[in-house]
């Protein structure tokens, strides 16, 4: 099975931090995302990838970046921690969008 | 804005009842849907794809997808409490790798 590993289960930092979001997939997929999920909200596309190197914008990037320099890793940064951006973040992988994805445990941010 | 409509529910049933959950999209294109289950806590997990017209079926569980209205829906057969959890309905784009999810609904199955 393949499995999608987030870094941190629970994460809580101070408005202003610069935070590190780190998601590692041991399949050899190319396809990797990050959404965040917030009540009534549902799944928010933040960014994602199709390749090494390679990064797209997804519906609400503003206020985060992407690394991914290996293609098992792909990275989310706030680079600039807000309370609203108090969520969980959940990563996400797939060799074709067209057969699902297979999703990290998710990380519970929370910025005070 | 390409949008994935879903009850948000409660959606109650007895347990050993068949639970019906539905869903509509907007984009005329998409081409492959899919059901995720998300117990509270946990992350969503792919329990069902979809991509004809028609039923599809595993287990106690039946997609069923009408391109023509814009229709996708999950059947629970024999429903049990351990099936309570809220199921997303995702839809890929007409551009192929962009998925859209649902908000959900949640299901609870009463003993």
């Amino acid at each position: 099975d393949v499995k999608v590993t987030q870094s941190s289960r629970y994460l809580v930092k101070r408005t202003g931090e610069k935070v590190f979001l780190e998601c590692v997939q041991d399949m050899d997929h190319e396809n990797m995302f990050w959404y965040r999920q917030d009540p009534g909200l549902g799944l928010r596309l933040i960014y994602f990838s199709y390749d090494v190197k390679m990064k797209e914008k997804g519906d609400i990037p503003e206020g985060y970046s992407v690394s991914r320099e290996k293609k098992e890793r792909f990275s989310l940064i706030l680079e600039s921690a807000s309370t609203n951006q108090t969520s969980m973040y959940l990563c996400a992988s797939s060799l074709d969008a067209n057969y699902g994805y297979t999703f990290g445990s998710g990380t519970r941010l929370t910025v005070v | 804005q390409k949008e994935v409509e879903q009850n948000s529910g409660p959606l109650s049933v007895p347990e050993g009842a068949i639970a019906s959950l539905n869903c509509t999209y907007s984009d005329r294109g998409s081409q492959s849907f899919f059901w995720y289950r998300q117990y509270s806590g946990k992350s969503p997990e792919l329990i069902m794809s979809i991509y004809s017209n028609g039923d599809k079926e595993d287990g106690r569980f039946t997609a069923q997808l009408n391109k023509a209205s814009q229709y996708v829906s999950l059947l629970i057969r024999d429903s049990q409490p351990s099936d309570s959890a809220t199921y997303l309905c995702a839809v890929i784009d007409t551009g192929g790798f962009k998925t859209i999810f649902g908000a959900g609904t949640r299901l609870f199955v009463k003993a």
